[in-house]
């Protein structure tokens, strides 16, 4: 049982590279998301998507863009990298739960995580 | 915008003691949920909350659900070595599919 997996775990990158991100869930789950963590700040949301084919923004979505073409994948791309993306970044995918027409249930399972640093 | 405040930032505990942290919003939050973090490794769920007032547990963690719907504590009872990470708590509310997210409690124990 995967699970969401995160590709790569590492990534060196000099500043003004691009680079994507994968994610991928088995879980069947509608909703995906992409987090960075830095220390101490806890975990800030950069997009997130309520379907194939659509996508939003979180917190801090500058210099990132998101793609969700298939269910089971949400990918997030670094056009011109700064040294102010070296963070540590994670996917998570949820288990959703509706009643009354209100969303109950939001649980949110997370990847392993990728750190990337940009030079 | 919303903000949970979660306390300790840290704490260096003695194996065997007891240990509670805790979190507070200024919004009202529907669910509130906590994860744990091992080092190198994603967020894993430990407990989730739906009902103010809920007292659940999960082994020798105990969580509530705090009564104005504002807050949440996670003791831990007689910790162990591998109770060492970083916990976040988690709110949300009705919705909404962000949650927001506290800084976390890194736990740290004594040898």
């Amino acid at each position: 049982n995967a699970g969401v997996t995160q590709t790569p775990k590492f990534r060196v990158l000099k500043t003004g590279q691009s680079m994507t991100l994968l994610c991928a869930q088995d879980m069947n789950h509608e909703y995906m998301y992409w987090y960075r963590q830095d220390p101490g700040m806890g975990l800030r949301l950069i997009h997130y998507s309520v379907g194939e084919g659509t996508t939003a923004k979180g917190e801090v979505p500058d210099g990132y863009n998101v793609s969700r073409l298939k269910k089971q994948n949400f990918l997030l791309g670094l056009e011109s990298a700064a040294p102010s993306q070296t963070s540590v970044y994670f996917c998570a995918s949820s288990y959703t739960a509706f009643a009354r027409g209100k969303l109950a249930k939001n649980i949110q399972y997370f990847g392993a995580g990728t750190r990337l640093s940009v030079l | 915008g919303q903000q949970l405040n979660q306390s300790p930032q840290s704490m260096f505990i003695q194996e065997g003691e007891d240990v509670s942290m805790n979190c507070t919003s200024s919004s009202i939050f529907n669910t509130w949920l906590w994860y744990k973090q091992d080092p190198g490794e994603g967020p894993v769920l430990l407990i989730a909350l739906y009902k103010a007032g809920e007292l659940t547990s999960n082994g020798r963690l105990t969580a509530q659900f705090g009564i104005t719907r504002k807050d949440s504590f996670l003791n831990i009872s007689a910790s162990i070595p591998s109770d060492v990470g970083i916990y976040f708590c988690a709110g949300q509310v009705d919705s909404n599919y962000q949650l927001i997210w506290g800084a976390g409690t890194k736990l740290i124990i004594k040898p």
